[in-house]
């Protein structure tokens, strides 16, 4: 079973930031925070993750909390090519492993 | 570089058939995972290889089957094809590294009628 729970699905303005949340209350110490969004039939494509502190990339920022029971993830400014599934993963650091469990995730649905 | 590819893009197969599909991972990595996609289970993990051996399995049934090359190109099987076995497949291609990253490939679309 997954071990984040997301909302099923959230809306945003184009052009405004988009707050994913994402619930992982039984995250342990060794797992990382990692977030995937899949458009329309397409692989699921990789966006950021984290372990413990924020992290910024060109596409996205993380904001994990201080206990690392939740996260949100930030689009800064939605377009209506972020329309997608975001799905949010816990993955232990174990080195080399493409186990990935994927819950149910968000469908985001960028307005104009 | 290259990204994932997965042959084919699209299949239409009869019950009771079995079908191979092929995904080759971006040049440089050794592990490959296999997913299926269906609107009413969503992305489920099928198994993982890594240089060749299986390393992690999930739960599916005995008639999905796979296996890794000496290159690291991957096929999936699954014999005796049902209904609902039609789905997008999905092979990721797994960076190596502290990190693990994984890169999926466009998927193969598997009708069974």
């Amino acid at each position: 079973d997954a071990k984040t729970t997301q909302p099923p699905s959230m809306d945003c303005a184009e052009g405004r930031a988009a707050n994913l949340p994402c619930n992982h209350s039984t995250i342990s110490g060794n797992e990382y925070v990692y977030w995937y969004r899949q458009i329309h039939s397409q692989g699921p494509q990789y966006i950021i993750h984290g372990l413990k502190n924020n992290e910024t990339n060109e596409m996205a920022s993380l904001i994990i909390t201080e206990d690392r029971k939740s996260s949100t993830l930030i689009l800064p400014h939605a377009t209506l090519r972020d329309t997608a599934v975001y799905y949010c993963i816990v993955r232990p650091y174990s080195g080399n492993t493409g186990k990935l469990i994927f819950g149910q995730g968000t469908t985001l649905q960028v307005k104009p | 570089k290259a990204g994932v590819t997965q042959t084919p893009r699209y299949l239409i197969k009869t019950r009771g058939q079995q079908v191979t599909l092929s995904c080759s991972p971006i040049s440089g990595h050794r592990s490959v995972s296999w997913y299926q996609q269906t609107p009413g289970q969503g992305l489920q993990f099928l198994f993982e290889y890594f240089s060749e051996t299986q390393r992690n399995k999930g739960n599916f049934p005995g008639r999905f089957s796979g296996r890794q090359f000496s290159n690291s190109r991957s096929e999936m099987n699954v014999s005796t094809l049902e209904l609902g076995d039609s789905a997008l497949y999905l092979c990721a291609s797994i960076r190596d590294g502290e990190t693990p990253e994984a890169f999926f490939g466009q998927g193969t679309r598997l009708t069974v009628v």
